[in-house]
């Protein structure tokens, strides 16, 4: 599946770094999502969007911050960031969000914050 | 708050053995199940998925899970596993109606030749 692709794949930044993820998708998808997957831990939602418009955000620090300029691309804005937000970050997207949308997955972006 | 519970965490079989992986949520209302598994250096793909109808789900790659209201279950099986079925596999549960996935901790699936 190559639908969901996420640009860097890795990255390494210090602290005081800004830096952005980037995920675009391919499917003609309406909604698209944002999830950090840490080690030991379940995947978790940072954010939904849905034509555009931010429908969930699952009490994220604002150090992240994203953009979603339209209903193929979504971006993840990072600044000021700790060493535990080291993770793998995920980019989802799906045909609508509350209805039979099935998500598709993006490879993702390891972060690794110094 | 919804939670999905997967008992196994690591789990180690040989070439051919039989394969039940368990998940296990915590809703009471009307749900969409979801398995999903990520292979080494791949990204997550879906394995199979639940709305409603028939609770026996076949899926790709020969696996398939079982709904069980009653037990709030939807552990995912193969009859007979192969090397290549070495991957991570997440079990998701997502409320109906609702936009928000809730994923289990995962079961890394390791199968020795």
């Amino acid at each position: 599946e190559t639908g969901v692709t996420q640009t860097p794949r890795h990255l390494v930044m210090g602290m005081t770094n800004k830096k952005s993820l980037k995920c675009e998708q391919h499917l003609g998808h309406n909604a698209m999502y944002w999830y950090k997957q840490s080690a030991k831990k379940p995947l978790e939602l940072m954010f939904v969007y849905n034509f555009k418009e931010q429908t969930e955000n699952n009490s994220v620090p604002s150090r992240f911050s994203p953009e979603c300029p339209n209903s193929s691309h979504l971006f993840l804005h990072l600044h000021t960031l700790q060493p535990e937000d080291s993770a793998l970050y995920l980019c989802a997207s799906s045909q609508g969000v509350v209805s039979e949308g099935t998500q598709y997955f993006g490879p993702g972006t390891r972060l690794l914050v110094l | 708050a919804q939670s999905v519970s997967q008992h196994n965490h690591h789990v180690i079989l040989s070439e051919a053995a039989s394969l039940e992986l368990g998940c296990n949520y915590s809703y009471g209302g009307t749900v969409n199940l979801f398995w999903y598994v990520q292979y080494p250096g791949q990204h997550l793909q879906l394995l199979l998925k639940y709305f409603s109808g028939d609770p026996l789900v076949k899926g790709i790659k020969g696996f398939e899970a079982e709904f069980i209201k009653s037990k709030f279950s939807f552990n995912l099986r193969k009859p007979s596993v192969q090397w290549s079925d070495t991957a991570e596999y997440f079990c998701a549960v997502r409320i109906q109606g609702a936009q928000k996935l809730v994923f289990g901790q995962g079961t890394r699936l390791t199968i020795n030749p």
